[in-house]
């Protein structure tokens, strides 16, 4: 079965200084892996996705995350947080042969970035 | 080129009432998903449809829910009889026949049952 989990319900850090929002999962075989943003009363907007390549990827507004096999993981990260980057953060996974709809989200990490 | 849109944002019912919400997804899109979102919760999955067809419905509760995507306008979350416990975050996405791996969200509509 597919699960994915993001250990921390909160991350508070300074802006200027590095952020990492965790996400570990378990999937059957290879995984899609992806990092949803969702701001206020907002739907969820796409950051970044990993399916094969290199494991560290780039994504939308200096975010990146690293895709660790042995460890089953895949931590968004940012090198210099702003207080704009205050938001929820989901983590996604789906198996790279299930069906498109079989995507399991996680619990969410509501990241607070303080002046 | 328009994004994911739903309407209306938000929607008020009393118990008992139908609740309809409309998806339009983004332009040449003809995946569409629908998941549900509780407070402080992630998203559920739902039910998966293409034009005319329902994919995957797994995630639908029994009764009182239904979905369709017709040939001709958006895809349609119908919710018979609504009770407290329906009221939520109902999120819309879509995704393009050749990169289904990739979901564009909707806006959502916040449905409240009083």
């Amino acid at each position: 079965a597919q699960s994915v989990a993001q250990p921390e319900d909160q991350v508070n850090v300074a802006e200027g200084n590095p952020l990492t929002v965790k996400c570990t999962y378990s999937v059957s075989g290879n995984p899609y892996l992806f990092w949803y943003v969702q701001y206020p009363n907002r739907g969820l907007q796409f950051l970044l996705k990993y399916i094969t390549g290199d494991n560290l990827v780039k994504g939308s507004y200096g975010f990146e995350a690293e895709f660790n096999k042995s460890q089953t993981s895949f931590h968004l990260k940012k090198p210099s947080a702003l207080v704009s980057d205050s938001a929820l953060y989901f983590c996604a996974v789906r198996g790279l042969y299930s069906s498109a709809s079989k995507i399991i989200f996680g619990s969410g990490t509501r990241l607070s970035i303080r002046p | 080129n328009a994004g994911v849109m739903q309407n209306p944002r938000h929607l008020v019912r009393r118990r008992g009432q139908e609740a309809r919400l409309r998806c339009s997804p983004m332009k040449g899109h003809s995946h569409v998903y629908w998941y549900r979102q509780l407070p402080e919760e992630g998203l559920k999955f739902m039910v998966y449809l293409q034009k005319e067809n329902i994919i995957d419905e797994s995630g639908m509760p029994k009764e009182r829910f239904s979905a369709e995507f017709p040939k001709e306008g958006p895809s349609i979350l119908r919710i018979q009889q609504v009770v407290r416990g329906d009221s939520a975050a109902y999120f819309c996405a879509s995704s393009p026949a050749w990169a289904q791996e990739t979901q564009y969200f909707g806006p959502g509509t916040r449905l409240l049952v009083l």
